[in-house]
């Protein structure tokens, strides 16, 4: 079955740099691979997703690359600001109901 | 829209006692999921129902789970008897459809459930 794995588990940056967070799939069939953020005490929520016909997207201070023969994608985050500060998990599916999240990565934003 | 709605909130119960979680999807999202989150395991899928149908309770760990959705507003995820390792944080979370090749799932607040 698919596997991903995140990296790192932890991540600190200072406020205004940017911060990577890199995910790895193993089903070759995945085809959609979304990001969500969870704040503490909080559900997860979407924060940007991308489709295997994609190669890279962009929302404001947020960026997804997906790279199909290697079969990693990952987040990117700009000018990142205290509020970004929570735990963001990756996730693969085959375009059916399922996600196989990873494990996550607690990102701090220094002040 | 007031989101995806579970309760309780926080839940302390005692080792053998049945605990029910509840929730409400969103309204016209005919999908639902129940989550289960923890520190050694993560995010593991329990339980997906479309149409108020099970169809996918693979994840489901025991006998002792059992998950309903009467109707399109309402599933409860039911243990019993509950034991200290069921203790973790449980999302639903509902989506519709759309897009082919995978659709937002939108996650509930969850409940935080303590069984000592």
């Amino acid at each position: 079955g698919e596997n991903v794995e995140q990296h790192p588990s932890t991540l600190s940056v200072q406020e205004g740099d940017s911060a990577v967070i890199k995910c790895t799939y193993s089903d070759s069939a995945s085809n959609y691979f979304p990001w969500y953020k969870q704040e503490l005490g909080k559900g997860p929520q979407l924060i940007i997703d991308i489709r295997s016909n994609v190669g890279e997207k962009k929302d404001q201070r947020i960026a997804v690359t997906l790279n199909k023969t290697a079969k990693h994608f990952s987040l990117h985050i700009t000018e990142t600001q205290p509020e970004d500060s929570a735990v963001y998990f990756c996730a693969a599916s085959t375009g059916t109901y399922k996600y196989i999240f990873g494990t996550g990565t607690r990102l701090k934003v220094l002040a | 829209d007031a989101g995806v709605i579970q309760s309780p909130r926080h839940e302390v119960t005692e080792m053998g006692q049945e605990v029910t979680l509840r929730c409400k999807p969103i309204s016209g999202h005919n999908s639902l999921f129940w989550y289960r989150q923890t520190m050694m395991r993560g995010l593991e899928l329990l339980i997906y129902f479309n149409n108020n149908v099970p169809i996918d309770d693979s994840g489901m760990p025991e006998d002792r789970f059992s998950a309903k959705m009467p109707n399109a507003s309402f599933s409860t995820l039911k243990i019993q008897p509950s034991e200290p390792r069921d203790s973790a944080v449980y999302f639903c979370a509902s989506t519709f459809p759309g897009l082919a090749g995978g659709n937002e799932q939108f996650f509930g607040p969850g409940t935080r459930l303590t069984v000592l």
